[in-house]
């Protein structure tokens, strides 16, 4: 498709399960974000990368979130041993490198019961 | 440290008005600036933009105004439409990463 795709658009994990997390960015954009939005709340930077490498992780709340994009295009965040504070609605985006405009995807919904 | 804020959760507008959303930023750093709309369950659709060295930057019915002295951009609509109802967020560029706000809720009454 054209726009960013995300998969799955709704998960609900156990506390303590581990999920996994997919986005399919625009074809051809180098830059990829992760964002969580809490309810009520704007979309909160997790982590950034450019093709393959990870430039910044600085917003991921702990060492049990991880992401990754081995190829430089599907990327795959993974939070380990869930905990309600997770439940949030998770976000990527997608942008040509030199520009700002950033391309969402419709996010997934994670709640951890 | 909140950079980013939009300190108004809601807006009320008749159909045909104008809307003015605002927004905050704290980092004198930030180089561009950008509007979002977000429906229910959808991901955030980039709406508009404008570079640190621009004060104005229009598109149809929408105009982003940046006051760089006052850290302060707004988002004008005009005339309003109730398809425009929707959550507006400001977002800030720095190092390739956008920070955002909270979010402003527009209403737009027929």
């Amino acid at each position: 498709g054209a726009g960013v795709s995300q998969s799955p658009r709704y998960k609900v994990a156990k506390r303590g399960q581990d999920v996994a997390l997919r986005c399919d960015p625009i074809s051809g954009h180098v830059s990829l974000f992760w964002y969580q939005q809490a309810l009520g709340q704007g979309p909160e930077f997790l982590t950034y990368f450019q093709n393959e490498a990870q430039l910044d992780k600085s917003g991921l709340p702990s060492d049990r979130f991880f992401a990754e994009r081995p190829e430089g295009s599907v990327s795959t965040l993974k939070i380990q041993r869930t905990q309600q504070e997770d439940s949030a609605v998770y976000l990527c985006a997608s942008s040509r490198t030199g520009t700002a405009e950033a391309f969402f995807g419709q996010g997934t919904r994670l709640t951890v019961v | 440290d909140q950079q980013v804020k939009q300190n108004s959760p809601s807006l009320s507008v008749q159909e045909g008005r104008i809307s003015i959303l605002n927004c905050d930023y704290t980092n004198s750093m930030f180089d561009y600036f950008l509007w979002y709309k977000k429906y229910p369950a959808e991901g955030p659709t980039f709406l508009i933009s404008i570079s640190s060295i621009k004060d104005k930057n229009e598109d149809g019915r929408f105009t982003v105004f940046l006051n760089k002295s006052a850290k302060h951009l707004s988002l004008h609509i005009v005339p309003s439409q109730p398809g425009d109802s929707a959550v507006y967020f400001c977002a800030a560029s720095a190092s390739g990463k956008l920070i955002f706000g909270q979010g402003t809720t527009l209403q737009v009454k027929p």
